[in-house]
């Protein structure tokens, strides 16, 4: 199974930084990842497929990058809304595996 | 608007087994690749397993040991997942979830509410 490691696990930071969360993945997934965001209590939300593609309706301040197994997701300035996990999930094959998770907070 | 929706959770003691089942409304069910996805109290999300839009492939995580088994009624737009043998290590949330399209390579777009399954004596 392709395993993905997202770094960091978790990380404090302010309104108005840019965040970048990275994801590896044990073997080349191409661009099939997609990055997802949760809040407490609710399911996750679709924020990017296909590595860098973003979903209607997300806002701007999202953005993807990476192929082969290097990704990253960027913020490029934190909003107080951003408050979640985010996962990383590839679907190179019909076996699919998500990141452990980075659970960004606000200072 | 596309709904899923869980049911069949609940309690079950240890080597139990549990049926979850998921309507989906709102889309072409027999056009959509099915999953399902878990996350345990706290934790992070697992893939569990997902099915062809005819049923006629399917794939599971390897730590379930042939444990489990994904479903689907296209007629009735419904999707299951039959787990057996349960642990309590499978205490988790359920979640439905809709892939993009009908190709292997899509992510998920929509996903249920969550169930929660709950392994104890």
């Amino acid at each position: 199974d392709i395993q993905m490691t997202q770094s960091p696990s978790t990380l404090s930071t302010s309104v108005g930084d840019r965040v970048t969360i990275t994801c590896r993945a044990s073997q080349s997934i191409s661009s099939w990842l997609a990055w997802y965001q949760q809040k407490p209590g609710k399911a996750p939300k679709l924020l990017i497929q296909k590595a860098s593609s973003l979903e209607s309706g997300v806002p701007s301040r999202f953005s993807g990058s990476g192929s082969g197994t290097e990704f990253t997701l960027t913020i490029s300035s934190l909003q107080p809304d951003d408050s979640a996990t985010y996962y990383c999930q590839q679907y190179s094959t019909g076996f699919r595996t998500f990141g452990q998770g980075t659970k960004v907070e606000i200072k | 608007e596309v709904q899923l929706v869980e049911s069949g959770g609940g309690l079950v003691q240890p080597g139990g087994s549990l049926r979850l089942s998921c309507a989906a409304f709102g889309f072409t069910f027999s056009g959509h690749w099915m999953s399902w996805v878990r996350q345990a109290p706290g934790k992070g999300l697992e893939w569990v397993a997902n099915i062809k839009p005819d049923g006629s492939a399917k794939h599971y995580v390897d730590s379930l040991k042939g444990r489990f088994t994904i479903s689907r009624d296209n007629a009735k737009n419904s999707l299951f997942l039959q787990m057996n043998s349960l642990t309590a290590e499978d205490t988790a949330a359920y979640y439905c979830a809709r892939d993009w399209s009908d190709g292997l390579q899509n992510p998920i777009d929509y996903w249920g509410q969550g169930i929660l399954v709950t392994v104890s004596s």
